[in-house]
């Protein structure tokens, strides 16, 4: 089945910072997600992103589909982005890398 | 989110007993599927569904099996709980396009 690998496993971020996570595939996909696990475990589906670029406050992302990546943003970091953020692809069925663990410090 | 339950939201059971978590939703989606999330495993597919009694299998499938009678509705059982299968199960619906949304979770622990 299609890998999906996300980097960096973990990450610590001084409230305000900015940051970027990375989403490589190995494959072609029809979709591709980005959502955020709270600390209580709720999963939020932040960006329906196949290709192109697409911003929603603070965050943002970019989907290359020709190079099998995608780019999460984080901009101006607090406390609340706490948790671990998954990207999910569809080739099939719907996949999941292991996540980023972010954790924002005041 | 709006539109899946879960339910339960919490369970203890005993080793060797059957159980059934179920997924409900109101939005009229096509695709449906079971993932349970364990520490350092992140999010493992278990069963998936393309349309009503479409189903098929995960990485995870064994020991569990799966019914969609209704669009609604997809329910997880588990055929004789093992405490392996202690875990957290998240259910989640969608389609291609707008993409997928999942719903609380249940805690099933197995003792």
């Amino acid at each position: 089945g299609i890998q999906v690998e996300q980097s960096p496993p973990d990450l610590i971020l001084q409230e305000g910072a900015n940051s970027t996570l990375r989403c490589n595939f190995s494959d072609s996909v029809n979709n591709l997600q980005w959502f955020h696990q709270n600390p209580w475990g709720q999963l939020i589906n932040l960006f329906y992103i196949p290709s192109g670029t697409k911003q929603n406050g603070r965050l943002s992302a970019t989907t290359v589909a020709t190079e099998r990546y995608s780019l999460l943003y984080i901009s101006s970091s607090q406390t609340t982005d706490s948790g671990v953020y998954f990207c999910a692809v569809e080739a099939g069925r719907l996949a999941f890398g292991k996540g980023n663990q972010v954790v924002v410090i005041p | 989110d709006a539109g899946i339950t879960q339910s339960p939201r919490h369970k203890v059971t005993e080793t060797g007993t059957p159980v059934t978590l179920r997924c409900h939703q109101t939005e009229n989606h096509r695709y449906m599927y079971w993932y349970r999330q364990d520490p350092g495993h992140g999010l493992r597919l278990i069963h998936y569904s393309y349309g009503v009694k479409d189903t098929d299998k995960g990485e995870v499938s064994d020991g569990y099996s799966v019914s969609r009678s209704k669009t609604e509705d997809f329910l997880l059982t588990l055929e004789s709980a093992t405490s392996s299968q202690t875990s957290v199960y998240f259910c989640a619906a969608g389609d291609r396009p707008p993409g997928y949304t999942f719903g609380s979770g249940t805690r099933l622990t197995v003792v």
